[in-house]
């Protein structure tokens, strides 16, 4: 049963446009949010994290929304960067768990 | 440098000659964690621990082992390699504010 999904697993985007990944969750008890980077041949990276008591969180160019009542959250990033292209992943935890539960992953292409 | 370490990052073994793959975090974390990353399942956990001595297992945690002597390493072991191991494996440590995790850059492991 997969908890933590993303739907599509390919993204590709026009430099200068938004860049919106989609990821819901079926566990009502998550209330923390992360999104991870990963580019080729490293690990993936902390990009930005949304606690359950908000619903927007903004790092620049980029944006993290929560929908609690849908069960759905989702990566704005604006404007796109060709250096943003990589397999980004969702991942959500339970208060007082240290276990984080990842999603497919969405690979992004930023296209010049 | 803040940094989790893998060792070894590229490893091509054949079925059933055990191995270990090192891990060690300098940043004094509590909690540390194995994913594999296959192609279309995204990250999986398998096995973590919440301090020394103590371990459990993750999601898919048949066919490895791990243990946790000291804080700053948590090897994993393969006793008995088979193909279906042939994965991407990633370390991380947390310290253990909510699933913020540091990943390792990771060790590409071949079973033939």
């Amino acid at each position: 049963d997969q908890q933590v999904k993303q739907n599509s697993p390919s993204l590709s985007v026009q430099e200068g446009r938004i860049s919106i990944l989609n990821c819901d969750y079926t566990n009502s008890m998550f209330d923390y949010f992360l999104w991870y980077k990963k580019y080729p041949a490293e690990g993936p990276t902390f990009l930005i994290s949304i606690s359950s008591i908000k619903d927007k969180n903004e790092d620049g160019r980029f944006t993290v929304f929560l929908n609690k009542s849908a069960k759905h959250l989702s990566l704005h990033i604006v404007p796109s960067q060709p250096g943003d292209s990589a397999v980004y992943f969702c991942a959500a935890s339970s208060s007082g768990s240290e276990k984080l539960v990842f999603g497919k992953g969405t690979k992004l292409t930023v296209n010049p | 440098e803040a940094q989790v370490t893998q060792n070894p990052r590229y490893l091509i073994t054949v079925t059933g000659k055990k191995l270990t793959v090192t891990c060690s975090q300098n940043m004094n974390h509590e909690y540390m964690s194995w994913y594999r990353q296959d192609p279309g399942l995204g990250l999986r956990q398998i096995y973590y621990s919440m301090n020394v001595e103590v371990t459990d297992k993750g999601d898919v945690p048949e066919g490895y082992k791990v243990s946790r002597k000291e804080k700053r390493n948590f090897p994993l072991i393969l006793e008995s390699p088979s193909p279906n191991q042939t994965s991407l494996y990633f370390c991380a440590s947390s310290p253990g504010s909510g699933g913020f995790l540091f990943f390792g850059p990771g060790t590409r492991l071949t079973v033939l």
